[in-house]
């Protein structure tokens, strides 16, 4: 199946500065990518849509100044958490759906492990 | 965002017993439904999907069942295994690639 690369898969940072994390598909296109957030025992929470040379939707509840994301190539999306704090340790997973598929699996990447100290 | 609840209900099953996972899903509108397994620290990986238009699919050890009436899903597996234990979770589309998950069960499979 297609591949989608998430780097770092873990990252520790401090509070107050900002980390980003990159979603690649390694072997196909993807106009749209997703970002989730995952709490310990918790499920997938959607967090916004990435769409290849427009603005992210955010989810109801998701800070977009909080949670930057850019998605500027077919097969790049990045979040970018700003000012980060200790509530916003989790694990970020993202997601890339081909470009051309119709209503097919999205493919996922591995996720980050992000903790803020 | 949205979600199927918030809590992860436990199954425990001794091996080689099947397993019924369930779900409810929101959406009626939804056409297409997945289930997924997710090892810690790992992202979710495709187990099996079935489209709105069937009410059943087959895979190897795996089993399907869609019911739209009441907007619920389940997964069997067979002949459950150690390697099988896991956090499950069914998914649902609701329009193009955006895939909303359910609560998510976790399976122990005991030796």
């Amino acid at each position: 199946g297609a591949v989608v690369s998430q780097h770092p898969s873990r990252v520790i940072c401090k509070s107050g500065t900002s980390v980003k994390i990159e979603c690649r598909s390694l072997d196909f296109q993807a106009t749209t990518m997703f970002w989730y957030r995952q709490f310990p025992k918790k499920s997938l929470m959607l967090m916004a849509t990435s769409n290849e040379g427009s603005k992210a939707t955010y989810e109801q509840g998701v800070e977009k100044d909080k949670f930057l994301i850019n998605h500027a190539s077919l097969t790049l999306s990045t979040l970018t958490v700003t000012s980060a704090h200790p509530e916003d340790s989790s694990f970020y997973i993202c997601s890339a759906g081909p470009r051309g598929a119709m209503n097919t699996e999205a493919f996922f990447g591995q996720g980050t492990r992000l903790t803020v100290v | 965002g949205e979600s199927v609840g918030l809590h992860l209900p436990t199954l425990s099953v001794q091996e080689g017993d099947n397993s019924i996972i369930n779900c409810a899903y929101s959406n009626s509108a939804s056409d297409y439904f997945i289930w997924y397994k997710q090892e810690s620290g790992k992202g979710p990986q495709f187990i099996i999907d079935i489209r709105s238009n069937m009410d059943k699919r087959q895979g190897q050890r795996v089993t399907v069942l869609l019911n739209k009436t009441v907007k619920h899903l389940s997964l069997q597996i067979a002949a459950t295994q150690p390697g099988d234990s896991a956090v499950y979770f069914c998914a649902e589309h609701t329009g193009g690639f955006k895939t909303i998950f359910g609560a998510g069960t976790r399976l122990f499979v005991k030796a």
